[in-house]
C-alpha cells in the first residue's frame, strides 16, 4: 500500500539558512498534518490542512509557513533557522476523520 | 487544553511475557480518539491501535489490547505474548472528535525493552 512520502530524509543547514520540507500524502488523503519531535521528546503539532485550507495552527514559529497545493503535497518553509529547530519533522496524512498515518520524517539538522 | 501522560518513561518484559503501557488524559470533552503509536528505532511513527470514546468495548489488534476506562480518564495498553519486534518507543495520543481540531496530542513516551 502507499505510504506517506517526504523529501528530502535528512537536511543540514547553516544558522539564518531557509529550508523547504516537502510531503506527498496518501492518494486520495484529504488532510495533511505536520509535527516537529525535538531529540528525546514526543511529536508536537505544527499545523494541517484540509482541502488546502488551513485547518489548524499549532506552535508554529511565525518564521515558519505551509501550504497545501491543487495536488494535496504540502510543503513548509522554514526560514531563519536556528539551532533549535534541528528535529525530526513528521508530515501525516488522513482521510477525514481516520487515523493519521505518519511519513518517514525529515531529519533537519541546523550547525 | 487536552493533555496526555505516561507515568512510565521506560519498562522491560521478557520475550513471550505480557506487558501493560499506563496512559492518562484530561479532557473536556465527551467524544473523542485514543490511540497508541510505537516508534522503533528507525523513527518511523506507526499506528498500534484505535479507540473511539463512544465504544465502551475495548479496542484489540492481534497481540495488543486496550483497557478503556473513561471514567477515570484510562488507557492502557497490554502486549501479550511479546517478541523481540515490538521493543521501541510507545506514545499515546489523544484527538478531539470536533472538526477543525484533528491535531494529536501526544503523551511523553514509554521506551519498551524486550528481554529475550
Amino acid at each position: 500500500a502507499a505510504g506517506v512520502i517526504q523529501s528530502p530524509r535528512h537536511l543540514i543547514k547553516e544558522k539564518r539558512e531557509t529550508a523547504t520540507l516537502k510531503c506527498y500524502p496518501i492518494p486520495r488523503h484529504d488532510t495533511v498534518y505536520w509535527y516537529q519531535q525535538g531529540p528525546g521528546q514526543d511529536p508536537q503539532f505544527l499545523i494541517s490542512f484540509y482541502e488546502k485550507m488551513q485547518s489548524d495552527k499549532g506552535s508554529i514559529p511565525d518564521r515558519f509557513s505551509a501550504q497545501q497545493f491543487s495536488d494535496y503535497h504540502s510543503e513548509l518553509n522554514m526560514s531563519s533557522l536556528e539551532l533549535g529547530d534541528s528535529a525530526l519533522y513528521f508530515c501525516a496524512s488522513s482521510l477525514t476523520h481516520l487515523e493519521q498515518y505518519f511519513g518517514p520524517g525529515t531529519r533537519l539538522t541546523v550547525t | 487544553a487536552q493533555t496526555v501522560t505516561q507515568s512510565q518513561p521506560e519498562m522491560s518484559v521478557q520475550e513471550a511475557e505480557t506487558v501493560t503501557l499506563s496512559c492518562t488524559y484530561d479532557t473536556s470533552e465527551s467524544d473523542y480518539y485514543l490511540f497508541w503509536y510505537k516508534q522503533p528505532p528507525s523513527r518511523q511513527m506507526i499506528l498500534v491501535i484505535r479507540q473511539e470514546a463512544y465504544k465502551q468495548q475495548n479496542a484489540t489488534e492481534n497481540r495488543f489490547s486496550v483497557n478503556f476506562q473513561k471514567a477515570a480518564k484510562s488507557f492502557s495498553l497490554k502486549i501479550s505474548d511479546s517478541q523481540l519486534g515490538d521493543a521501541a518507543m510507545y506514545f499515546c495520543a489523544y484527538r478531539s472528535a470536533t472538526q477543525g481540531a484533528q491535531k494529536l496530542v501526544f503523551g511523553q513516551g514509554t521506551r519498551l525493552t524486550i528481554n529475550p
